[in-house]
Protein backbone atom coordinates (compact mmCIF):
# COMPACT_ATOMS: atom_id res chain seq x y z
CA UNK A 1 0.00 0.00 0.00
CA UNK A 2 0.66 3.85 -0.23
CA UNK A 3 1.72 3.94 -3.78
CA UNK A 4 2.63 7.60 -4.93
CA UNK A 5 3.09 7.72 -9.10
CA UNK A 6 4.51 10.93 -10.91
CA UNK A 7 4.63 11.22 -14.34
CA UNK A 8 6.25 12.07 -16.47
CA UNK A 9 9.30 10.36 -15.34
CA UNK A 10 12.01 12.62 -17.36
CA UNK A 11 11.17 15.44 -19.96
CA UNK A 12 12.84 17.83 -22.20
CA UNK A 13 11.47 21.13 -23.59
CA UNK A 14 12.91 23.73 -24.98
CA UNK A 15 13.31 27.45 -22.66
CA UNK A 16 9.97 29.29 -22.29
CA UNK A 17 7.86 26.49 -22.54
CA UNK A 18 5.40 24.91 -19.41
CA UNK A 19 5.46 21.72 -18.41
CA UNK A 20 2.96 19.96 -16.45
CA UNK A 21 4.04 16.88 -13.53
CA UNK A 22 1.44 14.90 -12.15
CA UNK A 23 1.51 13.24 -8.40
CA UNK A 24 -0.79 10.55 -7.79
CA UNK A 25 -1.56 8.36 -4.77
CA UNK A 26 -2.67 5.37 -6.24
CA UNK A 27 -4.46 3.15 -3.21
CA UNK A 28 -5.06 5.82 -0.76
CA UNK A 29 -6.25 9.74 -0.53
CA UNK A 30 -4.47 12.25 0.44
CA UNK A 31 -5.84 15.61 1.65
CA UNK A 32 -1.95 17.31 1.66
CA UNK A 33 0.40 16.67 -1.12
CA UNK A 34 4.53 17.80 -0.74
CA UNK A 35 6.21 18.87 -3.79
CA UNK A 36 10.27 18.87 -3.47
CA UNK A 37 13.09 19.72 -5.44
CA UNK A 38 16.30 18.02 -5.80
CA UNK A 39 19.43 19.77 -7.69
CA UNK A 40 22.22 16.96 -8.24
CA UNK A 41 24.00 15.91 -5.10
CA UNK A 42 22.20 18.05 -2.92
CA UNK A 43 18.87 17.39 -0.80
CA UNK A 44 15.71 17.80 -0.89
CA UNK A 45 14.06 21.60 -0.69
CA UNK A 46 10.43 21.61 0.20
CA UNK A 47 8.64 24.18 -2.82
CA UNK A 48 5.65 23.97 -1.49
CA UNK A 49 2.32 22.30 0.21
CA UNK A 50 -0.53 21.18 -2.33
CA UNK A 51 -4.14 21.08 -0.33
CA UNK A 52 -7.35 19.13 -1.93
CA UNK A 53 -9.47 22.29 -2.82
CA UNK A 54 -7.44 25.30 -1.45
CA UNK A 55 -4.99 26.94 -2.41
CA UNK A 56 -0.83 25.87 -2.13
CA UNK A 57 1.24 27.05 0.53
CA UNK A 58 4.72 27.85 -0.62
CA UNK A 59 7.86 28.01 0.77
CA UNK A 60 9.98 31.04 0.98
CA UNK A 61 11.78 32.03 -1.93
CA UNK A 62 9.19 30.24 -4.16
CA UNK A 63 7.58 32.07 -7.34
CA UNK A 64 3.57 30.94 -7.01
CA UNK A 65 3.06 32.83 -10.75
CA UNK A 66 6.12 30.44 -12.23
CA UNK A 67 5.21 27.07 -10.26
CA UNK A 68 1.37 26.79 -10.31
CA UNK A 69 0.13 23.99 -8.47
CA UNK A 70 -3.12 22.71 -8.49
CA UNK A 71 -5.08 19.83 -6.13
CA UNK A 72 -8.16 18.93 -7.80
CA UNK A 73 -9.05 15.42 -6.09
CA UNK A 74 -7.79 13.54 -3.36
CA UNK A 75 -5.61 11.36 -5.05
CA UNK A 76 -4.05 14.00 -7.64
CA UNK A 77 -1.91 17.06 -7.78
CA UNK A 78 -0.20 18.70 -10.61
CA UNK A 79 2.70 21.05 -10.84
CA UNK A 80 3.31 23.39 -13.89
CA UNK A 81 6.90 25.23 -14.27
CA UNK A 82 5.68 27.95 -16.37
CA UNK A 83 8.02 29.54 -18.98
CA UNK A 84 10.75 26.97 -17.90
CA UNK A 85 14.59 27.88 -18.83
CA UNK A 86 17.62 25.91 -18.11
CA UNK A 87 17.64 26.89 -13.89
CA UNK A 88 14.64 25.05 -13.47
CA UNK A 89 16.18 22.08 -14.94
CA UNK A 90 16.44 20.07 -12.01
CA UNK A 91 14.65 16.14 -10.28
CA UNK A 92 11.04 16.64 -8.96
CA UNK A 93 9.38 15.03 -6.57
CA UNK A 94 6.43 14.68 -4.57
CA UNK A 95 5.32 13.34 -1.77
CA UNK A 96 1.54 12.54 0.02
CA UNK A 97 0.60 10.67 3.19
CA UNK A 98 -2.58 8.81 3.74
CA UNK A 99 -4.97 9.75 6.30
CA UNK A 100 -5.73 12.82 8.20
CA UNK A 101 -3.46 12.39 11.60
CA UNK A 102 0.42 12.59 11.19
CA UNK A 103 1.90 9.66 9.25
CA UNK A 104 4.35 8.82 7.34
CA UNK A 105 5.13 10.47 3.63
CA UNK A 106 5.51 8.72 0.43
CA UNK A 107 7.43 9.88 -2.30
CA UNK A 108 6.62 9.27 -5.87
CA UNK A 109 9.59 8.34 -8.65
CA UNK A 110 10.15 12.06 -9.36
CA UNK A 111 10.50 13.60 -12.95
CA UNK A 112 13.64 14.78 -14.31
CA UNK A 113 13.36 17.88 -15.56
CA UNK A 114 16.12 19.24 -18.57
CA UNK A 115 15.29 22.69 -20.18
CA UNK A 116 16.90 23.79 -23.10
CA UNK B 1 11.45 27.51 10.47
CA UNK B 2 13.05 24.27 11.12
CA UNK B 3 17.04 23.93 10.31
CA UNK B 4 18.60 19.96 10.07
CA UNK B 5 22.13 19.78 10.06
CA UNK B 6 23.38 15.90 9.02
CA UNK B 7 27.08 14.53 9.46
CA UNK B 8 28.67 13.20 7.70
CA UNK B 9 28.65 14.13 4.65
CA UNK B 10 30.20 11.07 3.06
CA UNK B 11 31.05 7.56 5.09
CA UNK B 12 32.93 4.92 3.87
CA UNK B 13 33.14 1.24 5.91
CA UNK B 14 34.17 -2.16 5.25
CA UNK B 15 30.88 -4.90 4.88
CA UNK B 16 30.50 -6.15 8.02
CA UNK B 17 30.93 -2.88 10.09
CA UNK B 18 28.61 -0.41 11.74
CA UNK B 19 27.65 2.61 10.26
CA UNK B 20 26.48 6.03 12.39
CA UNK B 21 25.04 9.11 11.10
CA UNK B 22 23.69 12.08 12.79
CA UNK B 23 21.75 14.93 12.48
CA UNK B 24 20.92 17.94 14.79
CA UNK B 25 17.29 20.20 14.45
CA UNK B 26 16.35 23.51 15.66
CA UNK B 27 12.89 23.69 16.42
CA UNK B 28 11.94 22.18 19.60
CA UNK B 29 8.55 21.45 18.71
CA UNK B 30 9.34 18.50 16.08
CA UNK B 31 8.43 15.48 16.71
CA UNK B 32 8.83 12.91 13.87
CA UNK B 33 12.15 12.54 12.43
CA UNK B 34 12.39 9.95 9.53
CA UNK B 35 15.35 8.49 7.59
CA UNK B 36 15.12 7.97 3.92
CA UNK B 37 17.53 6.29 1.72
CA UNK B 38 18.02 6.98 -2.11
CA UNK B 39 19.55 5.61 -4.54
CA UNK B 40 20.57 7.63 -7.46
CA UNK B 41 18.19 8.74 -9.68
CA UNK B 42 15.20 7.18 -7.89
CA UNK B 43 13.17 7.71 -5.33
CA UNK B 44 14.05 8.82 -1.29
CA UNK B 45 12.44 5.52 0.55
CA UNK B 46 11.55 5.53 4.22
CA UNK B 47 13.67 3.17 6.36
CA UNK B 48 13.02 3.66 9.39
CA UNK B 49 11.31 6.86 11.60
CA UNK B 50 10.65 8.24 15.21
CA UNK B 51 8.60 9.88 16.90
CA UNK B 52 9.37 12.07 20.21
CA UNK B 53 7.61 10.09 23.08
CA UNK B 54 9.96 7.35 22.37
CA UNK B 55 13.93 7.16 22.68
CA UNK B 56 15.25 4.03 20.45
CA UNK B 57 13.34 2.01 17.86
CA UNK B 58 15.16 -0.51 16.16
CA UNK B 59 14.38 -3.09 12.40
CA UNK B 60 16.62 -5.23 12.11
CA UNK B 61 20.04 -4.09 11.48
CA UNK B 62 18.61 -0.48 11.55
CA UNK B 63 18.33 1.47 14.87
CA UNK B 64 17.67 5.16 15.56
CA UNK B 65 18.30 6.98 18.38
CA UNK B 66 16.19 10.22 19.54
CA UNK B 67 17.28 12.78 22.22
CA UNK B 68 14.95 15.45 22.39
CA UNK B 69 16.63 17.87 25.13
CA UNK B 70 19.70 17.89 23.07
CA UNK B 71 17.78 17.72 19.78
CA UNK B 72 19.65 15.42 18.05
CA UNK B 73 19.14 11.96 16.71
CA UNK B 74 20.99 9.05 14.77
CA UNK B 75 21.00 6.42 12.25
CA UNK B 76 22.64 3.15 13.47
CA UNK B 77 23.20 0.44 10.68
CA UNK B 78 25.12 -2.63 11.73
CA UNK B 79 26.24 -5.51 9.68
CA UNK B 80 26.55 -3.31 6.66
CA UNK B 81 26.22 -5.01 3.25
CA UNK B 82 27.36 -3.30 -0.36
CA UNK B 83 23.62 -2.74 -0.90
CA UNK B 84 23.31 -0.43 1.74
CA UNK B 85 25.08 1.62 -0.27
CA UNK B 86 23.28 5.08 -1.28
CA UNK B 87 22.63 8.20 0.54
CA UNK B 88 20.84 8.51 3.11
CA UNK B 89 18.56 11.57 4.65
CA UNK B 90 17.08 12.53 7.78
CA UNK B 91 14.44 14.61 8.27
CA UNK B 92 12.58 16.36 10.89
CA UNK B 93 8.76 17.80 10.67
CA UNK B 94 8.59 20.99 12.22
CA UNK B 95 5.59 22.81 11.23
CA UNK B 96 2.95 19.81 12.97
CA UNK B 97 0.33 22.47 10.65
CA UNK B 98 1.20 21.18 7.39
CA UNK B 99 3.19 18.23 7.96
CA UNK B 100 6.30 19.15 6.04
CA UNK B 101 9.48 17.54 6.19
CA UNK B 102 12.47 19.74 6.42
CA UNK B 103 15.74 17.47 5.39
CA UNK B 104 18.76 17.55 6.41
CA UNK B 105 22.01 17.70 3.28
CA UNK B 106 22.44 13.92 2.96
CA UNK B 107 25.50 11.15 3.64
CA UNK B 108 26.65 9.56 0.99
CA UNK B 109 27.46 5.71 2.22
CA UNK B 110 29.89 3.68 0.45
CA UNK B 111 30.83 0.31 1.90
CA UNK B 112 33.49 -1.23 1.07
CA UNK B 113 33.22 -5.46 0.22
Amino acid sequence: GAVVSQHPSRVICKSGTSVKIECRSLDFQATTMFWYRQFPKQSLMLMATSNEGSKATYEQGVEKDKFLINHASLTLSTLTVTSAHPEDSSFYICSASPGLARETQYFGPGTRLLVL
Amino acid sequence: GENVEQHPSTLSVQEGDSAVIKCTYSDSASNYFPWYKQELGKRPQLIIDIRSNVGEKKDQRIAVTLNKTAKHFSLHITETQPEDSAVYFCAAEGDTGRRALTFGSGTRLQVQP
